[in-house]
């Protein structure tokens, strides 16, 4: 079954630490990873998006790294800020030659950054 | 502010009423999507358009019926919705309907049935 599993379901931590984020998938036959940012209230927008051959990208103070041999990926986010309190989606594209419909979505990780 | 505009921002509405939702995107985009989204969870597929054709619909009941009058409009047409409908509906475009494309979102409109 295809499968996108995000931990934690969600994080506190304090402005301007560090925090990583997980997401691992089952997923057949694998397209690409993305990560999205959703703000209470709005529509979720992309930071990332990696392909297999990817290992890591970056995203201003947002880094995903891919490892396609465990099926793992994580999103560090540097130096937190306030305004990086959202929930962050986890999504895998399935490959099935050319239709968008194929998304898994993750539940998401809601984290939360006090001053 | 997002580049995928949707309208209205909230909408209530009784079980048998008829409204309509609108997308708009100038962004040249040819695919769009239309996603429900409940509180807490990730947003669920409902329609896709590529090329102003319906590709995917996503087993959608009846009450919901998306239209496409140009390639940077997308608009889901209510109606006799129940109260499970109530939901975040967000909007999606990307270049084409290709795999790797990133999907641009609106923020949504918030409907709630009465």
């Amino acid at each position: 079954k295809n499968q996108v599993e995000q931990s934690p379901q969600s994080l506190i931590i304090l402005e301007g630490k560090n925090c990583t984020l997980q997401c691992n998938y089952t997923v057949s036959p694998f397209s690409n990873l993305r990560w999205y940012k959703q703000d209470t209230g709005r529509g979720p927008v992309s930071l990332t998006i990696m392909t297999f051959s990817e290992n890591t990208k970056s995203n201003g103070r947002y880094t995903a790294t891919l490892d396609a041999d465990t099926k793992q990926s994580s999103l560090h986010i540097t130096a937190s800020q306030l305004s990086d309190s959202a929930s962050y989606i986890c999504v895998v594209s399935l490959n099935y030659g050319g239709s968008q419909g194929n998304l898994i979505f993750g539940k998401g990780t809601k984290l939360s950054v006090k001053p | 502010d997002t580049e995928v505009t949707q309208t209205p921002k909230h909408l209530v509405m009784g079980m048998t009423n008829k409204k309509s939702l609108k997308c708009e995107q100038h962004m040249g985009h040819r695919a769009m999507y239309w996603y429900k989204q409940k509180a807490k969870k990730p947003p669920e597929l409902m329609f896709v358009y590529s090329y102003e054709k319906l590709s995917i619909n996503e087993s959608v009941p009846s009450r919901f019926s998306p239209e496409c009058p140009n390639s940077s409009l997308l608009n889901l047409h209510l109606h006799a919705l129940q109260p499970e409908d109530s939901a975040l509906y967000l909007c999606a475009s990307s270049q084409d309907g290709g795999w790797g494309r990133p999907q641009h979102f609106g923020d949504g409109t918030r409907l709630s049935i009465l």
